[in-house]
């Protein structure tokens, strides 16, 4: 099976600027989460899709949306950039249904710099 | 909330060796799951190994096992005969096992511990 599939891998925007990253499931997957990786922050939970109905929020602002599309697909909307953004945004799948089945697996990331 | 600590932000270890990584975590919950995550230079966090609550035997993968104390809640992970390619963050994480709770799906990371393999 391929793996998780993220685009594009590298970003550069300005501030006040919007971007929107895109995320391929492993086929069969119905949960993707998005992540931001951050060398101050570390490692933190955005929000995760399932169904294509949002099942799970962190704690961001409203700047930072997302969507999932009927074929699992999830895209990451972040408007009005600013630098701070600037961060590795992971994004994760799992099949959804259960504990059992809901181990992630993560795509190679979108590094994303706001100049 | 819960809460992941790793206290050891790097280590370093000679190739063939053990090395220990440590991971405490915060939860009043008696159901979760814990992992270890790998991240080499390439950026993509890749599963080593996961570890049930309700399963008091220790998870192992290979040269990979992991030392899971829950009355501490402790969650050390040992890398045995250590090679070149182990060199990378590793991360460990929780999870809740309730998909009712808000907190469903979403991994709590600890800050990382890096490792080094000296050859």
């Amino acid at each position: 099976k391929a793996g998780v599939t993220q685009t594009p891998r590298y970003l550069i925007k300005t501030r006040g600027q919007q971007v929107t990253l895109s995320c391929s499931p492993i086929s069969g997957h119905r949960s993707v989460s998005w992540y931001q990786q951050t060398p101050g922050q570390g490692l933190q939970f955005l929000f995760e899709y399932f169904s294509e109905t949002q099942r799970n929020k962190g704690n961001f602002p409203g700047r930072f949306s997302g969507r999932q599309f009927s074929n699992s697909r999830s895209e990451m909307n972040v408007s009005t950039l600013e630098l701070g953004d600037s961060a590795l945004y992971l994004c994760a799948s799992s099949v959804g249904q259960g504990p059992n089945t809901d181990t992630q697996y993560f795509g190679p990331g979108t590094r994303l710099t706001v100049l | 909330a819960q809460t992941v600590t790793q206290s050891q932000p790097e280590m370093s270890v000679q190739e063939a060796e053990t090395v220990t990584l440590s991971c405490t975590y915060d939860t009043s919950e008696s159901d979760y799951y814990l992992f270890w995550y790998k991240q080499p230079p390439s950026r993509q966090m890749i599963l080593v190994i996961r570890q049930e609550a309700y399963k008091q035997q220790n998870a192992t993968e290979n040269r990979f096992s992991v030392n899971f104390q829950k009355a501490a809640k402790s969650f050390s992970l040992k890398i045995s005969d250590s090679q070149l390619g182990d060199a990378a963050m590793y991360f460990c994480a929780y999870r809740t096992t309730s998909m009712i709770k808000a907190a469903g799906n979403k991994l709590t990371f600890g800050g990382g511990t890096r490792v080094l393999v000296k050859p």
